[in-house]
């Protein structure tokens, strides 16, 4: 079946722009994740949704970033006023509902902040 | 808190050899997973290996397997008969049991692999 999707691929924007990513989980998937990918770093956790409600947004860095799920479904992750330390992959991983699951990942979102 | 630890940014191998990749992590939780996932040029993490804390065999897939030591709290991976297409970043990543079952990553490692 079809895996994790994202959209955009890449994303130039300028500082103090809005920016929406998309991420399409594979279906069926109850859980759904956000992480952010620096430069020469490895994934750092945002948010976590599992079904429409975020049930860990302890990774959000500040008030700019906010995601919603509302149907269970597609997720879309909103970064307000852009700063050009919000330069980095976005990561969005899905798994089934319940433990010990698998997070599938897909290919990530480029934001590039000039 | 859980932290993962890669120490090795780079390494490289010859094709058909063999290579291992560390890692060490901390948490304070008894019950917990380890993984290990390639990033390829296309971005996209795709798990390689993944072993249960309680399990005390190390796990296999393959080419691929890990070395756990618990008390040790390390977590090394093998790759046996390397190929050009294992060449990509790996990451170590540690997920513990319950609450939102976020994973938390090392700094990953570079790999070569050469003809």
């Amino acid at each position: 079946g079809a895996g994790v999707s994202q959209t955009p691929s890449n994303k130039v924007t300028e500082k103090g722009k809005y920016v929406e990513l998309r991420c399409d989980p594979i279906s069926g998937h109850t859980a759904l994740y956000w992480y952010r990918q620096s430069l020469g770093q490895g994934p750092e956790f945002l948010i976590y949704f599992q079904g429409t409600g975020a049930a860990d947004d302890s990774g959000l860095p500040n008030d700019r970033f906010f995601a919603v799920r509302p149907e269970g479904s597609v997720s879309t992750l909103k970064i307000q006023r852009t700063e050009r330390g919000d330069s980095a992959v976005y990561l969005c991983a899905s798994s089934r509902m319940g433990l010990q699951e698998t997070q599938y990942f897909g290919p990530g979102t480029r934001l590039l902040v000039l | 808190a859980q932290t993962v630890t890669q120490s090795q940014p780079e390494m490289s191998v010859q094709e058909a050899e063999t290579v291992t990749l560390s890692c060490t992590y901390d948490t304070s939780e008894s019950d917990y997973y380890l993984f290990w996932y390639k990033q390829p040029p296309s971005r996209q993490m795709i798990l390689v290996i993944r072993q249960e804390a309680y399990k005390q065999q190390n796990a296999t897939e393959n080419r691929f397997s890990v070395n756990f030591q618990k008390a040790a709290k390390s977590f090394s991976l093998k790759i046996s008969d390397s190929q050009l297409g294992d060449a990509a970043m790996y990451f170590c990543a540690c997920r513990t049991q319950g609450g939102s079952e976020k994973l938390v990553f090392g700094k990953g490692m570079k790999l070569t692999v050469n003809p």
